[in-house]
């Protein structure tokens, strides 16, 4: 079964540090989105690709995040510098994206952030 | 604003007896609802949606019943197994966006 592949799986880094995560979404899935988890809380949305095309990206922190999905298939997140408050799980999902079509959501495992 | 949250935050169930996770939702435009199963240190995992012109959608073990009246989402598991205990999410999309709002979660132990 096709899934999502994200990695690091984990990631300690000092603050004020650069850091990146990558994403491979299923093949075939225009769309990617990648999210921030808190412990204990359901996942906000960062930014949403259409393609390699931005979609939206109103909640990403854009003094310090970045996003790119070049050829529009993998994509990559990267914080810099980070900061204590980043620490969390940051999750990358996929879908077909096709309007009309499905709206279902394909997530990867992950990646714990953890900034010290 | 926009929200999704759910009544309990923890819901301890005896293996097998029947599971009831709820969810409320405020913006009366959603027109997609889907639940997912997230367990400790791995991604969500899609369990079942609804789009708005259903009340109700079975799959395995699992219903959602939507009430729109009442903006209340549920999912119900039936026979619940020690495989269920996880942290369950209730999530909603409107206008074909693709974009989910979720909610905060709620932790289903199972106890043997």
């Amino acid at each position: 079964e096709a899934e999502v592949a994200q990695s690091p799986r984990y990631k300690i880094t000092e603050k004020s540090q650069a850091v990146a995560f990558w994403c491979d979404p299923i093949s075939g899935h225009a769309t990617l989105y990648w999210y921030r988890q808190i412990l204990g809380q359901g996942p906000e949305l960062l930014v949403q690709f259409q393609d390699e095309s931005v979609v939206d990206d109103s909640q990403l922190p854009k003094d310090r995040f970045s996003a790119e999905r070049l050829k529009g298939v993998d994509s990559t997140l990267k914080i810099q510098p980070a900061e204590l408050g980043d620490s969390a799980m940051y999750l990358c999902a996929s879908s077909l994206g096709t309007s009309g079509t499905s709206y279902e959501q394909y997530f990867g495992p992950g990646t714990r952030l953890t900034v010290t | 604003g926009e929200s999704v949250g759910l009544h309990l935050p923890t819901l301890s169930v005896q293996e097998g007896d029947n599971s009831i996770i709820n969810c409320a939702y405020s913006n009366s435009a959603s027109d997609y609802f889907i639940w997912y199963k997230q367990e400790s240190g791995k991604g969500p995992q899609f369990i079942i949606d609804i789009r708005s012109n259903m009340d109700k959608r079975q799959g395995q073990r699992v219903t959602v019943l939507l009430n729109k009246t009442v903006k209340h989402l549920s999912l119900q598991i039936a026979a619940t197994q020690p495989g269920d205990s996880a942290v369950y999410f209730c999530a909603e999309t409107h206008g074909g966006t693709y974009k989910y709002i979720f909610g905060t979660g709620t932790r289903l132990k199972v106890l043997a």
